[in-house]
C-alpha cells in the first residue's frame, strides 16, 4: 500500500514569493492534516480535513497561508507571501476517520527555506 | 493549555543496551498516546501506540508503559542496534479530535 505522497520534496524561494505544497493521502483515508515542523521541535497542527471540509484551521495563519481539498483526496498548502520565518518542514498525514483508529501516517514532508 | 513534555533531549547508549524515553501529559483526558520514529529527511513514522484502557503495550523490542494516575507514559527499546539512531516523539489525543499535541523529540543514537 503506497504511503502518504507529499511534493516537491524541497523548495528554495525568495521572501515574498507565493509557494505550494501538494499532498495525496493513504487511498480511502477520508482525515487529512497539515503540520509545520521547525528544526528540533515536534509538528504543530495547522488544518484538519474530514473529506473535503476543513474542520480544524485554528493553527492556520489565514493572513498569508491557505489550504483546500476539493475533491476531498488530494490537497494542497499554499504560503502567499512567503516570510523568512516560514522556512520549515510542511508536513502532511493522512488517517482512515473518526469511525476508526487514530493512527495518523505521516508523508516525508516539503522542506521549505525563505530567503 | 495542553502539554506534552519529553525528556530526555537527547539520549547515547551503547549497542545492546536498552533506552528508555520519558512523556507527561497535561490533559487528563487524553487517552491515546502514539510513538513517532523520525529519520532524518523523513517524515515520522508510527512504531508504537497505547490506549488509556491499556497498562503497557510491545512489539518485539520496543514497549510503551502507561501511568494515568501520574499521566506519565514510557517509551522503552531494548537491545539497541544502530539503525534504531533517530529522533523519537510521543504524542497525546483525546479520542474524537484527533489533535496531537506532540513531544519536543528525543535525539537517540546508539553507538556501535
Amino acid at each position: 500500500e503506497a504511503g502518504v505522497v507529499q511534493s516537491p520534496r524541497y523548495k528554495i524561494i525568495e521572501k515574498k514569493q507565493p509557494v505550494a505544497f501538494w499532498c495525496n493521502p493513504i487511498s480511502g483515508h477520508n482525515t487529512l492534516y497539515w503540520y509545520l515542523q521547525n528544526l528540533g521541535q515536534g509538528p504543530e497542527l495547522l488544518i484538519r480535513y474530514e473529506n473535503e471540509e476543513a474542520v480544524d484551521d485554528s493553527q492556520l495563519p489565514k493572513d498569508r497561508f491557505s489550504a483546500e481539498r476539493l475533491k476531498g483526496v488530494d490537497s494542497t498548502l499554499k504560503i502567499q507571501p512567503a516570510e523568512l520565518g516560514d522556512s520549515a518542514v510542511y508536513l502532511c498525514a493522512s488517517s482512515p476517520g473518526l469511525a476508526t483508529n487514530n493512527e495518523q501516517f505521516f508523508g516525508p514532508g516539503t522542506r521549505l527555506t525563505v530567503l | 493549555g495542553e502539554n506534552v513534555e519529553q525528556h530526555p533531549s537527547t539520549l547515547s547508549v551503547q549497542e545492546g543496551d536498552s533506552a528508555v524515553i520519558k512523556c507527561t501529559y497535561s490533559d487528563s483526558a487524553s487517552n491515546y498516546f502514539p510513538w513517532y520514529k523520525q529519520e532524518l529527511g523523513k517524515g515520522p513514522q508510527l512504531i508504537i501506540d497505547i490506549r488509556s484502557n491499556v497498562g503497557e503495550k510491545k512489539d518485539q523490542r520496543i514497549a510503551v508503559t502507561l501511568n494515568k494516575t501520574a499521566k506519565h507514559f514510557s517509551l522503552h527499546i531494548t537491545e539497541t542496534q544502530p539503525e534504531d539512531s533517530a529522533v523519537y516523539f510521543c504524542a497525546a489525543s483525546k479520542g474524537g479530535t484527533y489533535k496531537y499535541i506532540f513531544g519536543t523529540g528525543t535525539r537517540l543514537k546508539v553507538l556501535a
